[in-house]
Order: structure tokens, then sequence, then C-alpha cells
């Protein structure tokens, strides 16, 4: 079963308000990762774990932060949500070294 | 860095005619490429890879081959179907982790 599920599928947030997106996974997968995907442009790794070491892109460092508590759980946290974090949300995960990831259908995040 | 370059955003097509889409990349390193699709509300898969300069992988009548020569990797279908419009994706892993750059992405619309 290849199957990572993104919940929820659309969320609501008000400005300045903080932002939990959930991720799971089913394949015993070592690696999970968050893209950001805006209209028009390509997705954009934020960030991954491999096992239990977070790695954060340089570029969107401070702006996300993330969990795992356990093999298949990811969370994405947002701590204060502005109106250009509204986005598709995309998890994946793999195995490290197959290359190939395993995506969810994404959480859509309007910020209003 | 890698990068993707995706020239096409938009396609639309009759069905029954072939299909190119077009994907040029840089990478440091020796490079795996992909191609994933997305259809509306689903979350991407992949669709083809390839890390061997020359070959054709094939998937679901689709075809790309690896020219490291001309650092391309065309996706391409001797005949479209209503079934093929997506969003179509390639992207770059540099063998080097499993993290993937994107390209752009291009939407095919398959007409009758």
């Amino acid at each position: 079963d290849t199957t990572v599920k993104q919940n929820p599928r659309y969320k609501l947030a008000r400005v300045g308000k903080p932002v939990n997106l959930i991720c799971s996974q089913t394949m015993n997968h070592d690696t999970m990762y968050w893209y950001q995907k805006k209209p028009n442009q390509a997705p954009k790794l934020l960030l991954f774990y491999y096992d239990k070491i977070l790695n954060r892109e340089a570029d969107t460092f401070e702006k996300f932060q993330s969990s795992r508590p356990n093999n298949s759980f990811c969370s994405l946290y947002i701590g204060s949500a502005g109106l250009e974090y509204s986005a598709m949300y995309l998890c994946a995960s793999s195995s490290w070294g197959e290359n190939t990831l395993y995506f969810g259908a994404g959480t859509r995040l309007s910020v209003l | 860095g890698d990068s993707v370059t995706q020239t096409e955003g938009l396609v639309t097509l009759t069905e029954g005619l072939p299909v190119m889409l077009n994907c040029t990349y840089q990478s440091t390193y020796s490079p795996f490429l992909f191609w994933y699709v997305q259809h509306l509300n689903e979350a991407p898969k992949l669709l083809l890879k390839s890390f061997t300069d020359n070959k054709r992988p094939e998937h679901q009548g689709f075809h790309a081959t690896l020219h490291k020569s001309s650092s391309s990797f065309h996706l391409q279908k001797s005949s479209a179907q209503l079934s093929d419009s997506a969003l179509y994706y390639c992207a770059v892993n540099n063998n080097a982790g499993a993290k993937l750059t994107f390209g752009g992405g291009t939407r095919l619309t398959v007409r009758p």
C-alpha cells in the first residue's frame, strides 16, 4: 500500500495565527518531506526528516517548523501565518537512496 | 544547485495526436531524472525515471530518453488520450540524496 495521507485537504487560517498540517505514511519510509506549491511555480522543498534528523532549507529556515513523533507521522508548523503562506502543501515520503518519492494529495492552505 | 526547465506551461491537444513535453535540466552531479503526473485532486505519482544515458523507459504509453549531452529528458507519447489530461512535472535528483528539484510543470489538456 503506497499511501501518504494529508489532513486536512483544505485549511483556512487567519493572519497571525498558527497553522499545523499533518501527514502520515504507511510504508515505513525513513524520510519524509514537505513541499510548498504556489500557482505557476515549481514545488519548493521546505524541509525533510531523515529518520529523526530535521533538515530545513536555508531560505525558509525561520518560516517553518516540523516534528516527527514517530516514523509514520510528520507535521508542518507555521507559528504565525502570513498571506504569503497561502499555497498547496505537499507531503512525501521515501526510502533514502531509492530516489522515488510518494506524495500525498496535498493540503490547500488559504490565509486571510 | 540543480534546476529544471519546462518551457510549456500549458499544452492543449486533440485526442489521438502525439504528445511531447519538454524538459531540460542543470545538475552538478550525475542526475536521476523523473516525470511525475498529477491528475486533478490526486497526489503526484511517478510516471517514469531514468539514470542511464540514451535509455528509454516506458510506462502507460509514455516514454522519455535521458540525453546527458543535451541535458534533456522530454516526455513523449504517440497518441494522446482524454485520460492523459493532467499536470506533468519533470524533476531531477543529483544522486546525493533523495531531494527532488522540480520544474514548473506543464498542464496537458486533451480534447475530443
